[in-house]
């Protein structure tokens, strides 16, 4: 079946832009995981969303993060005036549940370049 | 809070030789431990996870890890590398719970010599 989709694969900004990145989880998944990827800092949880609720919102490194999830499925991720430093690559993963020990399905990740 | 700890950002074995990647980790609370792949410009893949039943997990092509808590260890291996076995390898801990929110180590290149 299909897996997590993320659009768009790659994003190249000017600083201080706005930009959003789209997450297409595995159908039926309630629980959906924004992750960062960066050279310096590694993996990072962003935030989590059970259905269009978001519980955890613990990983988000500003107030220029944002992020909203529709009809329990697509996700959106909003970074506001973007900075050099958030350049990175952004993981989206979905789970039957945020319960217990259901793993993660990632996505292929959105490659973002801020300039 | 919790941690994992990946011993060694990069490894070089030569093909059909034992691969051993190490991770230890840190929780207050009996753990749930995953490892993930990555190949490059791809997502995670998940290898095999440690949810408390036995301590010994085998995943998928080949790889196994063993827990041992009383190292707090998590260590993958596997007997005979493969040069597709090149790639970038994860280490994550989480509690589980009503979030199961993964934290990550730092992550082991693997680099698979002919």
């Amino acid at each position: 079946g299909a897996g997590v989709s993320q659009s768009p694969s790659n994003k190249v900004t000017e600083k201080g832009k706005d930009v959003e990145l789209r997450c297409d989880p595995i159908s039926g998944h309630t629980a959906l995981y924004w992750y960062r990827q960066s050279l310096g800092q590694g993996l990072e949880f962003l935030i989590y969303f059970q259905g269009n609720s978001a519980p955890d919102k613990s990983g988000l490194p500003s107030d220029r993060f944002s992020a909203e999830r529709t009809g329990g499925s697509v996700s959106t991720l909003t970074i506001q005036r973007t900075q050099q430093e958030d350049s990175a690559v952004y993981l989206c993963a979905s789970s039957p549940t945020g319960w217990g020990t259901y793993e993660q399905y990632f996505g292929p990740g959105t490659r973002l370049t801020v300039t | 809070a919790q941690s994992v700890t990946q011993l060694g950002s990069h490894v070089s074995v030569s093909e059909g030789a034992l691969v051993l990647l190490r991770c230890n980790y840190s929780s207050s609370v009996p753990p749930y431990l995953f490892w993930y792949v990555q190949y490059p410009n791809q997502g995670l893949q998940l290898l095999l996870k440690y949810t408390s039943a036995a301590t010994l997990v085998k995943g998928i092509n080949g790889f196994e890890a063993e827990f041992k808590k009383s190292e707090t260890s998590f260590h993958l291996t596997k007997p005979s590398a493969h040069m597709s076995d090149a790639a970038e390898y994860f280490c994550a801990v989480s509690e589980g719970g009503a979030t199961n929110k993964l934290i990550f180590g730092t992550g082991t290149l693997l680099a698979v010599q002919p």
